[in-house]
């Protein structure tokens, strides 16, 4: 039972251009919402987070919304940057059961210059 | 401050041996969770652990545990290995809400 969907296995985007990854969940429990990005042979690098009583959190490049009706979050980068090209997953988890994250499978970001 | 650190980076066994899997938390930081990466599974919660006690499991067999010391550092241990044990193993300390992740131990078994 997938929790957590990334239903875009890849994506690519034009150097200076938005990419927009999305995250579906199914558990309405789920209070707590993060975007982590990874690169291979190395652990997940934390981007940003939001709780589920916000619809919106931003921190320079990045923005992540929150659409608690849809179940719904996305990752907005903009501008994208070269360096930007990895997997980027999405990962929830309910507070109250502490620090347990349900991950999607992930996008392949690929920011072409 | 230090990252989190993981001890092996890289490890290879064979099936029935056991192994150790060492992670030092960020300094301060008190939760410990651990986690397995595999091509088929993705990234899948094993279990957490907060000031040396588990207070977080996931669906894995009891061949996976793991325990956490005074220091907040963390041993896992997965005995009687499997094939299907190979897999990058994610060590993430935490202080409130924010995970972050270790390098992480790549297991091999043969």
């Amino acid at each position: 039972d997938q929790q957590v969907k990334q239903n875009s296995p890849s994506l690519s985007v034009q150097e200076g251009r938005i990419s927009i990854l999305n995250c579906d969940y199914t558990n309405s429990m789920f209070d707590y919402f993060l975007w982590y990005k990874k690169y291979p042979a190395e652990g997940p690098t934390f981007l940003i987070s939001i709780s589920s009583i916000k619809d919106k959190n931003e921190d320079g490049r990045f923005t992540v919304f929150l659409n608690k009706s849809a179940k719904h979050l996305s990752l907005h980068i903009v501008p994208s940057q070269p360096g930007d090209s990895a997997v980027y997953f999405c990962a929830a988890s309910r507070k109250e059961y502490g620090n347990k994250l349900v991950f999607g499978a992930g996008t392949i970001l690929r920011v072409k210059s | 401050k230090a990252g989190v650190t993981q001890t092996p980076r890289y490890l290879i066994k064979t099936r029935g041996q056991q192994v150790t899997l060492s992670c030092s938390p960020i300094s301060g930081h008190r939760s410990v969770s651990w986690y397995q990466q595999t091509p088929g599974q993705g990234l899948q919660f094993l279990f957490e652990y907060f000031s040396e006690t588990q207070r977080n499991k996931g669906n894995f067999p009891g061949r996976f545990s793991g325990r956490q010391f005074s220091n907040s550092r963390s041993e896992m241990n997965v005995s009687t290995l499997e094939l299907g044990d190979s897999a990058l193993y994610l060590c993430a300390s935490s202080e409130v809400d924010e995970q972050f992740f270790g390098p992480g131990t790549r297991l091999t078994v043969l």
